[in-house]
């Protein structure tokens, strides 16, 4: 079985321009959610989805956006970068959106925002 | 709102010598759990913790879940050098569904 898939592994944006990061979590969990690790630091939540709905949303502000596809994909949206928005993004899922639920993370994207 | 903090923030040993990391939370926690990240590599979960002093054993590893759910501790006996990374505390707080609260993490560094 497939693990949690994420695309692109590594990618080099400049300020202003946008971003989009993929996940495939594994087949069977419904709930995917959005991490950003900052180089030396333990990641920090972003978003939640379950069942396609959004059931949490973490301290970011609004450039920062994600959806839930039918199939339980998602995708993070990131518009106008900023340099301090260079940083691991991690995708993970889970069977149930409890927080009780163990994760299972991606390898992740590496974002380098020039 | 919500903080997790962990100390120490980094620790070398020597091969064979034991090594602790510690967890605190600013509030109650209804669950914690630990992942283990490797140099250049992602967190993957390592154990989770419910009840009011709860305490598991991993081989090597034990965890404890503090009395007042507002702290924990992972202690590994007699390092090697395959648990060199870093080692992250996550707690949910009541009523946080799906949000990992985690902590700055620990990194360990093994010397043979």
């Amino acid at each position: 079985d497939a693990g949690v898939t994420q695309s692109p592994t590594h990618l080099i944006k400049t300020r202003g321009q946008h971003v989009t990061l993929r996940c495939s979590p594994i087949s069977g969990h419904k709930s995917v959610s959005w991490y950003q690790q900052v180089l030396g630091q333990g990641p920090q939540f972003i978003f939640q989805y379950y069942e396609k709905e959004e059931r949490g949303r973490g301290n970011f502000p609004d450039r920062f956006s994600a959806r839930q596809f039918p199939n339980y994909s998602s995708e993070l949206n990131v518009n106008a970068l900023l340099l301090g928005d260079s940083a691991l993004y991690l995708c993970a899922s889970s069977f149930r959106d409890s927080g009780a639920n163990v994760l299972t993370f991606g390898a992740g994207s590496r974002l380098t925002v020039l | 709102g919500q903080q997790v903090m962990q100390i120490p923030q980094y620790q070398h040993v020597q091969e064979g010598e034991d090594f602790t990391t510690y967890c605190n939370s600013s509030t109650t926690l209804s669950n914690i759990q630990w992942y283990k990240q490797r140099p250049g590599g992602h967190p993957v979960f390592l154990i989770q913790l419910v009840k009011s002093g709860e305490v598991k054993k991993q081989k090597r590893l034990t965890f404890q879940f503090g009395e007042a759910k507002k702290n924990s501790s992972l202690h590994i006996t007699a390092t090697q050098t395959t648990d060199v990374g870093t080692y992250f505390c996550a707690g949910t707080g009541s009523g946080n569904t799906g949000k990992l609260i985690f902590g700055q993490g620990t990194t360990l560094q093994v010397k043979p």
